[in-house]
């Protein structure tokens, strides 16, 4: 099982609409969780950080937590051709490592 | 503030041959972490230093990779006979300190022929 689990998609989702990524983690124990977005031929940029369970809104964005569940999404309101990127999710391990997922290519349709 | 720094942005060299990197952290940041991203993969990382000091290499391939953060502030990265699985961006990134959120540099491509 890895770490940290997200579906490499391509999510195909129209503009305006909403888009939601998932990801999923083994260490229960873990306790930052972290969005970066990734542009083709960039470094990964961090979009959101949450660290306890719930939904924190940070404008577009709504990051979700269920520890419980061993679960954080990320959900994209008004989705732009601009958002168009890969998404990559990102746990700290019980040791202080980040782990990332290996991320959710995201294609917004005009 | 001005952001992670690396150097150079590209590096082609042959296999068996040797490289270097280099990152400067954002200023004030104590923790600096350098990865290495796979086409198609997420970053994995290879070390991570707080202040000069590592706390966590155990995925840096010690026969071939060496990495130093000698006073405390800017950092290199070598590898020391490349090999073709070598081929990857190689990413620098800091915090302020661990668990927090990390700012990555622009990364500098290596391809390995």
């Amino acid at each position: 099982q890895k770490e940290v689990e997200q579906n490499s998609g391509p999510l195909s989702v129209p503009e305006g609409a909403i888009a939601s990524l998932n990801c999923t983690y083994s260490d229960r124990g873990s306790q930052s969780f972290f969005w970066y977005r990734q542009y083709s031929g960039k470094s990964p940029e961090l979009i959101m950080s949450i660290y306890s369970n719930g939904d924190k809104e940070d404008g577009r964005f709504t990051a979700q937590l269920n520890k419980a569940s061993q679960y954080v999404s990320l959900l994209i309101r008004d989705s732009q051709p601009s958002d168009s990127a890969t998404y990559l999710c990102a746990v700290t391990s019980n040791t202080g490592k980040l782990i990332f997922g290996q991320g959710t290519t995201l294609q917004v349709k005009p | 503030e001005a952001g992670v720094a690396q150097s150079p942005r590209y590096k082609i060299i042959e296999k068996r041959q040797s490289v270097a990197f280099w990152c400067n952290p954002i200023s004030g940041h104590a923790t600096l972490y350098w990865y290495q991203q796979i086409l198609g993969q997420g970053p994995k990382l290879l070390i991570q230093f707080q202040n000069n000091g590592v706390v966590d290499d155990s995925q840096l391939p010690k026969d071939r990779f060496s990495a130093e953060r000698l006073k405390g502030v800017d950092s290199t990265l070598k590898i020391q006979p490349a090999k073709l699985e070598d081929s990857a961006v190689y990413l620098c990134a800091s915090s302020t300190g661990a668990d927090q959120p990390q700012h990555f540099g622009d990364g500098t491509r290596l391809s390995i022929l």
